[in-house]
């Protein structure tokens, strides 16, 4: 059974600072999705990776996949108050076209 | 263009009580799926529709759900006599399935609260 685990569930951080949040499975995945969901709202596609290595960037937020490792990261630089919500990683493996979701972090950024 | 939409948004109901739920997916998209999020369990697979294919429906929790298509198009996810346990937020989702990516979109929810 894949499973999907995020660390930290709970994270709060000031202003400015940079952070990590992790993703890591269980067995061997394809495709790795970042979700962004704001309170109350539905989940926004951020990132699709495909292939180890792979690294993609949008503004303060930088998703990188180590598909060996079966990790990936979302790297937040110098945070900013809009981007407080909750994240969500998700593996895809093909053939499987359901995903599987992590757990969340909850993200809020403090002034 | 327009998104994933899902109706209603919010449905309270009584215990025993059959509920429908409807998603219309972004236009052209083969595949649709249904999640359910909740406090206790996170986001779980509920169910996979892809073009004529047979639905894959290995996350539904139990008999009392059920999910149709019809026309490729619009699905109605069906859970009959509701449990207080079926309480959740529903989402739909839709993706292209076109080449690898399978990115998928999520409408707005319904969230159901069974009394």
């Amino acid at each position: 059974e894949l499973k999907v685990e995020q660390n930290p569930l709970f994270l709060s951080m000031q202003e400015g600072k940079n952070y990590t949040i992790y993703c890591n499975y269980s067995t061997t995945s394809d495709r790795l999705y970042w979700y962004r969901q704001d309170p109350g709202k539905s989940l926004e596609s951020l990132f699709v990776l495909l292939s180890n290595g792979a690294v993609k960037q949008e503004g303060r937020l930088m998703a990188s996949l180590d598909t060996k490792a079966r990790l990936s990261t979302l790297h937040i630089t110098a945070a900013v108050h809009d981007l407080s919500a909750t994240y969500f990683c998700a593996v895809g493996p093909f053939g499987n076209e359901k995903l599987t979701f992590g757990t969340g972090t909850r993200l809020t950024i403090i002034p | 263009g327009a998104g994933v939409s899902q109706s209603p948004s919010n449905k309270v109901t009584e215990k025993g009580k059959d509920v429908e739920l409807r998603c219309d997916p972004i236009s052209g998209h083969t595949a649709l799926y249904w999640y359910r999020q909740s406090l206790g369990q996170g986001l779980e697979f509920l169910i996979y529709f892809q073009g004529n294919s047979a639905p894959d429906k290995s996350g539904l929790p139990s008999d009392r759900f059920s999910a149709e298509r019809t026309g490729g198009s619009v699905s109605t996810l069906t859970i009959q006599r509701t449990q207080q346990e079926d309480s959740a937020v529903y989402l739909c989702a839709s993706s292209s399935s076109m080449g690898q990516l399978n990115e998928q979109f999520f409408g707005p929810g319904t969230r159901l609260t069974v009394l």
